[in-house]
């Protein structure tokens, strides 16, 4: 199975708002409500951000949110801050029992 | 607190095996679904395995299926990933994850990092 789709790079100013793609198909993305979005810093592990599409887990800002349409998810960060600058990776359930992640995108706050 | 705490790798020839552990501290692990997750070099995220918190069911990515086991040690409130036949492609930064629910995975640990080379 192919990693799920996401676009290499995102970036925005302070204060603004971006939204990060994920597209899968229809044996994943399109399947369930299981996706994800996790952060990641340089050098660190994995934060869990959002779940079940549009979940925040406690202690995650109400900026961070989540959405789904068809086969693809979306993250959007809105007021953007210095400290979102972070690699972040959506994830999905697959109908084979196994679990899919994006490639990647680099979000640089400008 | 809680924590995950992962051992076990190092620099390994092609061929070769390796176990890498995951100890957990604050929670019992047995009560989770756990998973391991690799990221090679300035690549992405790659799920590996996972044993459900049944202890009985595994499942594993078609890149590691055959070569690759999963178990955990309830007293040692331990998970394990068993690795033979290494191989270049191998070489990651490997991750243990406590599975919140349905593959959510909302601890993680540092990582153990695996090398493999001739």
């Amino acid at each position: 199975q192919s990693a799920l789709t996401q676009p290499a790079s995102v970036s925005g100013s302070p204060g603004q708002s971006i939204t990060i793609s994920c597209t899968g198909t229809s044996s994943d993305v399109g399947a369930y409500k299981f996706v994800s979005w996790y952060q990641q810093h340089p050098g660190k592990a994995p934060k869990l951000m959002i779940f079940d599409v549009n979940e925040r887990p406690s202690g995650i800002s109400y900026r961070f949110s989540g959405s789904k349409s068809g086969n693809t998810a979306s993250l959007t960060i809105s007021g953007l801050q210095a400290e979102d600058e972070a690699d972040y990776y959506c994830s999905s359930y697959t109908t084979s029992n196994t679990l899919l992640f994006g490639g990647g995108t680099t979000l640089t706050v400008l | 607190q809680v924590q995950l705490v992962e051992s076990g790798g190092g620099v390994v020839q092609p061929g070769r095996s390796l176990r890498l552990s995951c100890r957990a501290t604050g929670f019992t692990l047995t009560n989770h679904g756990m998973h391991w997750v690799r990221q090679a070099p300035g690549k992405g995220l790659e799920w590996v395995a996972g044993l459900w918190s049944n202890g009985r069911t595994r499942s594993f990515a078609d890149s590691v299926k055959g070569r690759v086991t999963i178990s955990r040690d309830g007293f040692e409130n331990a998970l394990y990933l068993q690795m033979d036949g290494l191989r270049a492609e191998d070489t990651a930064v490997y991750y243990c994850a406590r599975d919140l629910r349905y593959w959510v995975y909302d601890v993680w640990g540092q990582g153990t990092t695996v090398t493999v080379t001739s």
